[in-house]
């Protein structure tokens, strides 16, 4: 158990449809990340958040969206979907924001779309 | 930005076999790290290893950063090792450490 929680762990939906995917991460981490990881891309970072700020910006699409809010736990949100957002979306987290410092990750939660 | 290549991309062994996996990088880094993804989709982190070697049970793994490597050593290969091992690094020199990750080892072991 990596310490990191994300909820749920799978969810179908449909196209043009809007989910939420809510990330916990350790506790005492202050940095939170999103990745996709679909069959034809591998795993894509997406974004981080730091302390609750932006601090990277990946491939993230502009129907998609997060935030991390003050106890530090993080929500992707993505909208409009389509079938190729049909993915698994992985939420790590690390203490540190800046260049060193493990990561962590979720046990992802699986979406699909039809 | 920094590019990860893994080799080999498959490779199938019997159980009890040793196996070594590779995980080139092109720039130096300040991060690197190990993971397993079984096959129920969790990553297991295996090793944090920006440079030298480190051991945990049957697994080991080294990383040369100056000659832009790392190498991951599997040894007595249990079936339970089956799933993709992941190499990921952070670029040297950048504001955030989010992991850039390569395209994976999917290893089968057979009984």
């Amino acid at each position: 158990d990596s310490g990191v929680t994300q909820t749920p762990k799978h969810l179908i939906t449909a196209t043009g449809q809007r989910v939420t995917l809510r990330c916990s991460p350790r506790s005492g981490d202050l940095s939170v990340y999103w990745y996709q990881q679909s069959l034809d891309q591998g795993l894509q970072f997406l974004i981080q958040y730091y302390n609750g700020e932006e601090r990277a910006k990946g491939n993230i699409l502009e129907r998609f969206s997060a935030q991390q809010f003050p106890d530090l736990h993080s929500e992707l949100n993505l909208s409009s979907l389509e079938l190729g957002d049909s993915a698994l979306y992985f939420c790590a987290s690390s203490v540190g924001g800046f260049s060193t410092g493990e990561l962590f990750f979720g046990e992802g939660s699986r979406l699909t779309v039809l | 930005g920094i590019q990860v290549e893994q080799s080999p991309p498959d490779l199938i062994l019997q159980e009890g076999a040793n196996s070594t996996l590779r995980c080139n990088f092109s720039d130096s880094v300040n991060n690197l790290q190990w993971f397993h993804q079984n096959p129920w989709g969790q990553l297991i982190n295996l090793f944090y290893i920006p440079s030298g070697t480190k051991q945990n049970g049957r697994l080991s793994a080294t990383t040369v950063a100056t000659e832009r490597y790392s190498l991951l050593y599997i040894s007595s290969s249990q079936t339970t090792d089956s799933g993709v091992y992941f190499c990921a690094v952070v670029g040297y020199g950048g504001a955030t450490n989010k992991l850039i990750f390569g395209t994976g080892t999917l290893l089968a072991v057979q009984p």
